[in-house]
C-alpha cells in the first residue's frame, strides 16, 4: 500500500520568510499526490494536487509543490508566508487511477510576527 | 457547487452505545471513504467502498465498524459499541476515478 512521510512535525518561520514543507511518499507506480491544510477544529482544505504532466503545480493561497520522482518527494513551498498560513499541513498519496488516500502525520506551521 | 454533507456535526454518546454517522456524497461519485482523525493526530484511513461493497479496510476497521449505502444516496458508518478511544473527527469522502476525493466537514464524535 502507499504511504507518506512528513519528516518535520513542527516548523516555525517568520512572517514574510519563505517556506518549504517536506513530503516523501512510497508507492510502486505513478502516484496521485496532494497537500491539504487544516486549521484548528476545521476540516481539510485541498491546497493543490499532482496527477500528471508538469511536475511543478500551483495551488491556492500562493502555494506550489514540485513532484520529483527520483527522490519520491512532493515538497510544498511558498515564497512569502503570511500569519494566516499558520495551520497543520498534510501531504497525501493515492494510487494511480484511484482516490484512496493515505495521509502523512502532518506538519504544524507556526508563523512568528 | 456540490459538496459532501455530513451529519451530525457533533455527536456525544455514552460508552457502549451504537452510533451512526451519516454522509451524503456528491451524486456522481462512485467511490466512498471514511477516515478518522483523533485529536491532534494524523488523518487515518478506515475503509473504502465501491459498487456496494467494501473494497479495502484498515486494521482500525474491526468488527465494531460497518458501512453501508442503504438507499443509493446516504453513506453511513456504524460503530456498534463505542469505546472511549473512538472519540475522534470522522471524515467522509467521495470521488470518481481519476479525481481527488472530496471531503465533508466531518463529524466530531465524543464518547463519554
Amino acid at each position: 500500500a502507499q504511504s507518506v512521510t512528513q519528516p518535520d512535525i513542527h516548523i516555525t518561520v517568520s512572517e514574510g520568510a519563505s517556506l518549504e514543507l517536506r513530503c516523501n511518499y512510497s508507492y510502486g507506480a505513478t502516484p496521485y499526490l496532494f497537500w491539504y491544510v487544516q486549521s484548528p477544529g476545521q476540516g481539510l482544505q485541498l491546497l493543490l494536487k499532482y496527477f500528471s504532466g508538469d511536475t511543478l503545480v500551483q495551488g491556492i493561497k500562493g502555494f506550489e509543490a514540485e513532484f520529483k520522482r527520483s527522490q519520491s518527494s512532493f515538497n510544498l513551498r511558498k515564497p512569502s508566508v503570511h500569519w494566516s498560513d499558520a495551520a497543520e499541513y498534510f501531504c497525501a498519496v493515492a494510487r494511480y487511477n484511484n482516490n484512496d488516500m493515505r495521509f502523512g502525520a502532518g506538519t504544524r506551521l507556526t508563523v512568528k510576527p | 457547487e456540490p459538496e459532501v454533507t455530513q451529519t451530525p456535526s457533533h455527536q456525544v454518546t455514552q460508552m457502549g452505545q451504537e452510533v451512526i454517522l451519516r454522509c451524503v456524497p456528491i451524486s456522481n461519485h462512485l467511490y466512498f471513504y471514511w477516515y478518522r482523525q483523533i485529536l491532534g493526530q494524523k488523518v487515518e484511513f478506515l475503509v473504502s467502498f465501491y459498487n456496494n461493497e467494501i473494497s479495502e479496510k484498515s486494521e482500525i476497521f474491526d468488527d465494531q465498524f460497518s458501512v453501508e449505502r442503504p438507499d443509493g444516496s446516504n453513506f453511513t458508518l456504524k460503530i456498534r459499541s463505542t469505546k472511549l478511544e473512538d472519540s475522534a473527527m470522522y471524515f467522509c469522502a467521495g470521488g470518481t476515478a481519476n479525481t481527488e476525493a472530496f471531503f465533508g466537514q466531518g463529524t466530531r464524535l465524543t464518547v463519554v
